[in-house]
């Protein structure tokens, strides 16, 4: 079974469509995030839900916005699409407590590029 | 400055060294210190977490972690070519859980 997976694994789009991404974790976390990794590798995060409530939310178009149906669940749409959003983006979750020192599980990610 | 920062490399080492992979970071609250192995196309692996100073061992890999310089390193033993990667140093901070990430170290282990 996967821990964290993510739909689709590639999507390829034109500039100015609407798309969405899709995660799910049945690893019982109560947090999950989204990060935007370029070309150089550079992981960023993008924005943070803790069982349906946005806890971190970096700066970000206002094109992008999560939602968080439920604690296991986190999906991300993308309204107007750029040139620049071409990127990996993966979905991770983890256990948000205050002394804890678990890293992050990551899906596979979502390789979006726009044309 | 960058928060966490790595030598994006490429590092080469042969067959059998010990590799040796570096970190720093800006923010002395940081808390609790990440690294991440990830081959191309592929998600990050969690390979070591570390929170207090000194030298933490799992298997070949060691994390060593100096507050005071704000530091911390992953050094791998008897390297193999299966080891090469991109290797990411992250950095909790705060309450919230944010990792945030170094650019990476590309390693390269050669027969």
């Amino acid at each position: 079974d996967t821990a964290v997976s993510q739909t689709p694994k590639y999507l390829v789009t034109q500039m100015g469509n609407d798309k969405s991404i899709k995660c799910e974790q049945n690893l019982g976390h109560d947090t999950m995030y989204w990060y935007k990794q370029d070309s150089k590798k550079f992981l960023k995060i993008m924005f943070s839900y803790n069982n349906k409530e946005l806890i971190i939310n970096e700066t970000v178009p206002n094109r992008f916005s999560p939602k968080s149906p439920d604690k296991a669940h986190l999906n991300l749409h993308i309204n107007s699409l750029e040139l620049g959003d071409s990127a990996v983006y993966f979905c991770a979750s983890s256990l948000l407590t205050v002394t804890s020192n678990y890293g992050y599980t990551f899906g596979s990610g979502t390789r979006l590029t726009v044309v | 400055q960058k928060e966490v920062e790595q030598n994006s490399g490429p590092l080469s080492v042969p067959e059998g060294a010990i590799a040796s992979l570096n970190c720093t970071y800006s923010d002395r609250g940081s808390q609790s210190f990440f690294w991440y192995r990830q081959y191309s196309g592929k998600s990050p692996e969690l390979i070591m977490f570390i929170y207090s100073n000194g030298d933490k061992e799992d298997g070949r890999f060691t994390a060593q972690l100096n507050k005071a310089s704000q530091y911390v390193s992953l050094l791998i033993r008897d390297s193999q070519p299966s080891d090469s990667a991109t290797y990411l140093c992250a950095v909790r901070t705060g309450g919230g859980n944010k990792l945030t990430f170094g650019t990476g170290t590309q390693l390269k282990v050669e027969l």
